[in-house]
């Protein structure tokens, strides 16, 4: 079975921390994402890699940025942490052709306060 | 531009019931077509897929099939128990194939004993 792993559950932070945002796959994926969800908005993709030191914007990266060091771990970052950034952050690694599918973690609710 | 739109929640059923949600889909070429599941405080999970016209996806006694002609991707389910209550998401991912996941915005269902 694939396992993403994201390490925490929950998070409480404040406003202007820095916050990192730790996801591990155990399937050698190369493409993995990160993206928040909320009440009425849906899942909207931060930012996406595609190999280790690779990465691309999604559709609202203002506020983040990513790091992949190593082809099993992304991370989102938060430089300086804000009280709309409050949210269920998701990470997704792609299995690819010819199965096609992300797999998903349990998600991290992080609230800045 | 690639695009999914879902009926809108929340959906509220009896246990027993016959359930329909609805989901069409934009996109260029032949996308591949999810159905992933969002138990409360979980991640995402995949219930089902599609990747070519006229399949069908199934688990769980859910079902969805993909239907080229109408670009739709319909999930049903027979007889809906209390523990399918849940947010479901239908997907897809544009033929290019980097895994992105364009998502509608979710469909609430409670079902009710």
């Amino acid at each position: 079975d694939v396992k993403v792993t994201q390490s925490s559950r929950y998070l409480v932070k404040r406003t202007g921390e820095k916050v990192f945002l730790e996801c591990v796959q155990d399937m050698d994926h190369e493409n993995m994402f990160w993206y928040r969800q909320d009440p009425g908005l849906g899942l909207r993709l931060i930012y996406f890699s595609y190999d280790v030191k690779m990465k691309e914007k999604g559709d609202i990266p203002e506020g983040y940025s990513v790091s992949r060091e190593k082809k099993e771990r992304f991370s989102l970052i938060l430089e300086s942490a804000s009280t709309n950034q409050t949210s269920m952050y998701l990470c997704a690694s792609f299995s690819g052709r010819p199965q096609n599918i992300q797999y998903f973690g349990a998600g991290t609710r992080l609230s800045v306060l | 531009g690639n695009s999914v739109t879902q009926m809108e929640g929340p959906v509220t059923l009896s246990e027993e019931a016959f359930l329909t949600i609805n989901c069409t889909y934009t996109a260029t070429g032949y996308p591949s077509l999810f159905w992933y599941v969002q138990y409360p405080g979980e991640g995402l999970q995949l219930l089902l897929k599609a990747t070519k016209a006229d399949d069908k996806g199934s688990n769980k006694g859910f079902e969805a099939t993909y239907r080229k002609e109408t670009t739709s991707f319909h999930l049903e389910k027979g007889s809906v128990q209390v523990s399918d209550s849940a947010v479901y998401f239908c997907a897809l991912v544009p033929p290019s194939n980097t895994g992105k996941l364009i998502f509608g915005q979710g469909t609430t269902l409670q079902v009710k004993p």
